[in-house]
């Protein structure tokens, strides 16, 4: 069955440090990748996708995420974090075969030291 | 900027009763989904909506659970008679095409 995992449940860095937020995938074909960022209170905002092509793709707000199918992984990155990067973010891939829906990993709550 | 939005902000009910919860997706969006965040818990897939069809609806979305698009604009959840467990945040989604999915607040969901 399609799942994705996000190893780490909360993850703290202090702002200005850089950032790597774990995505693995199981998924039997090339899947849809998806970041979405959640503040408090609020819904799912997109940070960035992936459906084919340049393995590195660049999304809102200075994030960036790699695709790599040998690891079946979908890794989030930021160099350098803002104390108002901190959210909940969760991944997500899409399943166009069953009515293209996503499935999302249970999310990494990131807090930013000052 | 195009957003998703939904009504109310937070719903509250007795067990048993009732609700619909309203989603006014993205205006040009073909494609629409419902998605439920027990607290705590991962984000869940409901039901997914194409040329006025189910396309795809998980396990959780029994027979309690309806889909309508009444008029051109609105997409809704409705719940025929809501059990404690039902309590959780529901957020729509809308999408052009079968592709990025754009979400919307949620609404917040209490059953008593």
């Amino acid at each position: 069955a399609q799942s994705v995992t996000q190893p780490d449940i909360h993850i703290t860095v202090s702002e200005g440090a850089s950032l790597e937020l774990r995505c693995n995938y199981s998924y039997g074909a090339t899947p849809y990748l998806f970041w979405y960022v959640q503040s408090p209170g609020q819904g799912l905002q997109l940070l960035l996708k992936y459906f084919s092509g340049d393995t590195l793709v660049q999304g809102i707000k200075g994030f960036e995420a790699e695709f790599k199918r040998s690891q079946s992984s979908f890794n989030l990155r930021k160099p350098s974090v803002h104390w108002s990067d901190a959210a909940e973010y969760f991944c997500a891939v899409g399943l166009k075969e069953y009515g293209n829906k996503l499935v999302f990993g249970a999310g990494t709550i990131l807090r930013v030291k000052s | 900027e195009p957003e998703v939005t939904q009504t109310p902000s937070h719903q509250v009910t007795q067990m048993g009763q009732e609700v619909i919860l309203r989603c006014v997706p993205i205006s040009n969006h073909l494609y629409f989904y419902w998605y439920r965040q027990i607290l705590g818990q991962k984000v869940e897939f409901l039901v997914s909506f194409y040329n006025n069809e189910i396309s795809e609806k998980s396990e959780i979305f029994d027979d309690q659970f309806s889909v309508e698009r009444p008029d051109g604009s609105n997409f809704t959840l409705k719940i025929r008679s809501t059990k404690l467990e039902d309590s959780a945040m529901y957020f729509c989604a809308s999408s052009e095409l079968e592709d990025t999915q754009y979400f919307g607040p949620g609404t917040r969901l209490t059953v008593l």
